[in-house]
């Protein structure tokens, strides 16, 4: 089963900042926070991945709290385009297999 | 740059008809190679990963297997489709210690 815990569902207006939380209370020390998103029909796009300091790409950013309880991918101006499904993912060291849940639907409108 | 190819992008199989589904990956030398399923409206099932050539962990006991002939080759069959196999298949890697990247998927219909 998925170790993580998302919203089935969020809207974001096009041009605003997109912020998807996901609770993994069970996280372990050495488990790994990474983010995905399936736009239809086609495979997951890596967007991120943290341990426990925040970071941030040219995608998004990515907030985990002190705790590693939980955390927040950052799409800071959502276009339409961003319109997917994004996975929030622990896991092992970067490499292992990782168990995905159902994700949660974003969809950006204008 | 790493590059992943699978094949073929969609496929229409009889119930009973064998199924090869191939990927390769290219760029990189003994990747972790991954199998997973989409079936319609739900979310992606881990089916097999390997870690080398002839080491297969199979995570979901079903009709389907998996084999790694060649260091960069990962090929899941099945030698008797049923309509539930029907689904998004998606072959994936990862350098060691690096993140799982996807390829394109194999769209199965078995009919």
């Amino acid at each position: 089963d998925a170790k993580t815990t998302q919203p089935t569902s969020m809207d974001c207006a096009e041009g605003r900042a997109a912020n998807l939380p996901c609770n993994h209370s069970t996280i372990s020390g050495n488990e790994y926070v990474y983010w995905y998103r399936q736009i239809h029909s086609q495979g997951p796009q890596y967007i991120i991945h943290g341990l426990k300091n925040n970071e941030t790409n040219e995608m998004a950013s990515l907030i985990i709290t002190e705790d590693r309880k939980s955390s927040t991918l950052i799409l800071p101006h959502a276009t339409l385009r961003d319109t997917a499904v994004y996975y929030c993912i622990v896991g092992g060291q970067a490499g292992t297999a990782l168990i995905f849940g159902k994700g949660t639907t974003l969809s950006v409108s204008s | 740059s790493q590059t992943i190819h699978q094949w073929p992008a969609t496929l229409v199989q009889p119930v009973g008809s064998p199924l090869s589904l191939e990927c390769t990956v290219e760029g990189t030398s003994n990747p972790n190679l991954y199998w997973y399923r989409q079936a319609a409206g739900r979310g992606l099932q881990l089916l097999f990963y390997s870690v080398g050539i002839g080491q297969i962990s199979s995570e979901v006991p079903q009709n389907l297997s998996a084999s790694r002939p060649q260091d960069r080759q990962f090929i899941l069959s099945s030698k008797k489709l049923l309509l539930s196999d029907s689904g998004f298949y998606l072959c994936a890697w990862s350098g060691q210690g690096d993140t799982i990247y996807f390829g394109e998927g194999s769209w199965l219909t078995v009919v």
